[in-house]
């Protein structure tokens, strides 16, 4: 299975923006990198998913590189609420019901 | 949000007493998942379900057993439990197959076992 590399933590200030990487070199071409994160406390939750073009939605930016050998979530503002540990996840083609491979994710810590 | 429930949310047992969790969505979701959570290992899939009494192992299953006699309902239970596991339990559910999909987590269920 391809695995990705992300940085065991990371720090923002708030209200600035945020670039989380993730590396996945060995990601096939039907692979989508999906995006969770985890606030303290409670489950994961779905932030963003992409393929090969830039994504944009309501929470958060996805940048993928060309080669679409790494990628990099992008949290405009970050808020206090934004703190959570961030998983950037492979879904890999035919694997039917089987669920997300979790890595040990980003964890974010958001300064005042 | 997605109408997940997990019971209990907190819940300490003695090594060697039967456990069940209780994973209940109101989704009409086709696939249910439960996960443990760790220090040091993330979530790892223990077992999941892709129907009404169809269910298979995931990559932690030893020592656990499920049952989903309803599409409602996605039950784990730990025959004889132990201190390895003693761990936080999160529920999942999806509703189709495919990449472009997203899961729903519950809130988990903290079990301790001493």
């Amino acid at each position: 299975d391809a695995k990705t590399t992300q940085p065991n933590s990371m720090e923002s200030n708030e209200e600035e923006p945020v670039h989380l990487p993730c590396n996945h070199s060995t990601i096939s071409g039907t692979d989508y990198i999906h995006w969770y994160r985890q606030l303290p406390s409670q489950g994961p939750e779905y932030v963003i998913h992409g393929l090969t073009s830039n994504v944009n939605n309501r929470m958060a930016s996805l940048a993928i590189a060309e080669d679409r050998k790494s990628s990099t979530l992008i949290l405009h503002r970050a808020t206090l609420r934004d703190a959570a540990v961030y998983y950037c996840i492979l879904r890999i083609m035919g694997d039917s019901a089987r669920q997300l491979t979790f890595g040990s994710g980003t964890q974010l810590t958001v300064l005042p | 949000d997605a109408g997940i429930t997990q019971s209990p949310r907190h819940k300490v047992t003695e090594t060697g007493t039967p456990v069940t969790l209780r994973c209940h969505q109101t989704e009409n979701h086709r696939y249910m998942y439960w996960y443990r959570q760790d220090p040091g290992h993330g979530l790892r899939l223990i077992h999941y379900s892709y129907g009404v009494k169809d269910t298979d192992k995931g990559e932690v299953s030893d020592g656990y057993s499920v049952s989903r006699s309803k599409t409602e309902d996605f039950l784990l239970t730990l025959e004889s439990a132990t201190s390895s596991q003693t761990s936080v339990y999160f529920c999942a559910i999806r509703d189709r197959v495919g990449v472009n999909t997203e899961a729903f987590f519950g809130q988990g269920t903290r079990l301790t076992v001493v």
